[in-house]
This record gives structure tokens, C-alpha cells and sequence, in this order.
């Protein structure tokens, strides 16, 4: 079954710190990976995407995550967080299931940031 | 460009009542799809709309259903309310029904059910 599992449901870091959270996947085949950022009353926002090619992938507000297919992992990064970083985040994985495609959420990483 | 929008953002219903919640695409968007948050679940992915009809189903049962209208705005109707239903209702947008494409997501509809 396809899954996506966060392993951190809270993490904590200080202004100008590095940042990485965890995303492990399990599915048959290459996924398609995506990060998304939940702000405190706001909808969710696309960070990076994963489909193919080249495994370091850029995204928005200075984050990068990395396809390692060895580790079955798709982990966000960060060099140095901003206080505007605290939100949720969510790593979601998409496959074929039939002729359907289909999105699942892992259940997310919530960020504080301390000053 | 506007965004996904969606209505109602708070919704306060009683067990076995039925909620309607309603979304308008981003303009030139097809694809709807609707996310149930509930807390301590994570986001389900609930239903799937595109080009006016339903493309694939999350597991829930059949009290939660929806419709894509012709101009692509939709509407999920949960019927027979109960307790757990209670949670934010997101709806998402994207060009076509591919996992290539970005999904746009709306600030959600906060369901109360008493």
C-alpha cells in the first residue's frame, strides 16, 4: 500500500538554525513527491516537487528536499529558518492507482521557532 | 489571479443534520478535489472531480458525496451528520487531473458538528 510517513509530529528549532524534516515513502514505483506548508489560518502552499530527474529539488522561501531512492526518503531542508517559517508541513505522495491518481498526506511536521 | 475559494468558512451543524460546502476553482482549473483534516487524522483525501464527474473516491462512506457543476465550481454534501465528521473541509484546484499538476488549495470550511 502506498504510504507516507512523517516520523516527527513536532520539532523546535531557533532562529537562524539549519532545518530538516523527515519524509519516508513507501511505493511500488518512482513517486511523485511534493512538500506543502500549512500556516496558522491559511490554506496549503505548494513548497517543491518531485517527479524525476534531478534528485535535489528547489522549491519556495529557500527550501530544498532530496530524492534518495536508497532510503526511500524525501527530506526538507532549510540552512537558516526564519521566525515566518512556523507552520505545518506536509509531505505527500502521489500515485496511480488504476486510472485514478491519487494524493496521500503524511501527517505532518508542525515547526516552531524560538527567537 | 484569484485563488481557490471556498464557502462557508465556519459551519456549525447538529448530529443528523445534512452540510453543504461549496468551491470555486481557480479560474481555468478543471479539477476539484476535496480533503477532509480532521484532528489527530491528518489530511484523507475525500473526492475527486474533473470535467464534471466524479474520478475517484477516498474511503468514506457514500453520506459524503459532492458534484462538479458546468462552470467547475463543486459542492460536498455530508449527510446524516455525526460527531466525527467535525473538522476542516479543504478543497483543492489544478489544471488537469495529473499528479504533475500542482493542486491549489482554499483556506477551508471549519465544520462544527454538535
Amino acid at each position: 500500500a502506498q504510504s507516507v510517513t512523517q516520523p516527527d509530529i513536532h520539532i523546535t528549532v531557533s532562529e537562524g538554525a539549519s532545518l530538516e524534516l523527515r519524509c519516508n515513502y513507501s511505493y511500488g514505483a518512482t513517486p511523485y513527491l511534493f512538500w506543502y506548508v500549512q500556516s496558522p489560518g491559511q490554506g496549503l502552499q505548494l513548497l517543491l516537487k518531485y517527479f524525476s530527474g534531478d534528485t535535489l529539488v528547489q522549491g519556495i522561501k529557500g527550501f530544498e528536499a532530496e530524492f534518495k531512492r536508497s532510503q526511500s526518503s524525501f527530506n526538507l531542508r532549510k540552512p537558516s529558518v526564519h521566525w515566518s517559517d512556523a507552520a505545518e508541513y506536509f509531505c505527500v505522495g502521489g500515485g496511480i492507482t488504476g486510472t485514478a491518481s491519487k494524493l496521500t498526506f503524511g501527517t505532518g511536521t508542525r515547526l516552531q521557532v524560538t527567537l | 489571479e484569484a485563488g481557490v475559494t471556498q464557502s462557508p468558512t465556519h459551519l456549525i451543524k447538529t448530529r443528523g443534520q445534512q452540510a453543504t460546502l461549496r468551491c470555486s476553482p481557480i479560474s481555468g482549473h478543471t479539477s476539484v478535489y476535496w480533503y477532509q483534516q480532521a484532528l489527530g487524522l491528518g489530511l484523507q483525501f475525500l473526492l475527486w472531480y474533473d470535467e464534471g464527474e466524479e474520478r475517484n473516491r477516498g474511503n468514506f462512506p457514500p453520506r459524503f458525496s459532492g458534484r462538479q457543476f458546468p462552470n467547475y465550481s463543486s459542492e460536498l454534501n455530508v449527510n446524516a451528520l455525526e460527531l466525527e465528521d467535525s473538522a476542516l473541509y479543504l478543497c483543492a484546484s489544478s489544471n488537469a487531473g495529473v499528479l504533475t499538476d500542482t493542486q491549489y488549495f482554499g483556506p477551508g470550511t471549519r465544520l462544527t458538528v454538535l
